[in-house]
């Protein structure tokens, strides 16, 4: 089994600001996890994963995730929000035959 | 490229009504996903196909929805009758599975709203 939770149902910050969205997932074996995005009326977009290579990922507009297997975290940060990454991000893990586990996902608002 | 290819984009309809949504996956994708999206309930995994087979329906809520996949390049998810609490947003997506593993990638979704 396996599960994805997301500490956080709501992050505000301010532009120019770190960001910083906190995952914590549950897996039977070494999972593959993900972080999507979701900006209002639009499909989810896949920010960056992680397939057991490093354990720091890069992804795009200059999000960043680590993973920690004692933790069992897999935490996105950004060094600097901009108003443009408003949106809701999913953590995911994948399980076997390709299937996605979603976490109830973090709204992210950013103010001037 | 082109991305996952869903359409409708938006759609209207009363209750009772026949609802079809299509999807075109990207090409060399050999798994195809349908999702529902709620208020409520989230990302739901609706049914899962590999090479065009159906692996996967036990997300599929009732009878009243059934999803084909005639080709590698085409599915469609249908609600017969349709009611009011099908309303949500319907994402395909697809992905191609290798021995390393998968990465999905999901169309626009198609916003249903039953009145």
């Amino acid at each position: 089994a396996q599960s994805v939770t997301q500490l956080d149902s709501h992050v505000s910050v301010s532009e120019g600001t770190p960001v910083l969205l906190r995952c914590n997932y549950s897996s039977s074996y070494s999972p593959s996890l993900f972080w999507y995005v979701q900006h209002p009326n639009k499909g989810l977009q896949l920010l960056l994963k992680y397939t057991s290579a490093a354990t720091l990922v890069k992804g795009i507009n200059g999000f960043e995730a680590e993973f920690k297997k004692s933790e069992t975290s897999f935490h996105l940060t950004k060094p600097s929000a901009h108003m443009s990454d408003a949106a809701e991000y999913f953590c995911v893990v994948s399980g076997t035959a390709s299937k996605l586990t979603f976490g109830t996902g973090t709204r992210l608002q950013v103010t001037l | 490229d082109a991305g996952v290819i869903q359409s409708p984009r938006h759609e209207v309809t009363e209750m009772g009504q026949e609802v079809t949504l299509r999807c075109k996956p990207i090409s060399g994708h050999n798994s195809l996903f349908w999702y529902r999206q709620t208020m409520m309930r989230g990302l739901e995994l609706l049914i899962y196909f590999n090479n065009n087979v159906p692996i996967d329906d036990s997300g599929m809520p009732e009878d009243r929805f059934s999803a084909k996949m005639p080709n590698a390049s085409f599915s469609t998810l249908k609600i017969q009758p349709s009611e009011p609490r099908d309303s949500a947003v319907y994402f395909c997506a697809s992905s191609l599975r290798t021995s390393s593993g998968n990465t999905i990638y999901f169309g626009e979704g198609s916003w249903l709203t039953v009145v």
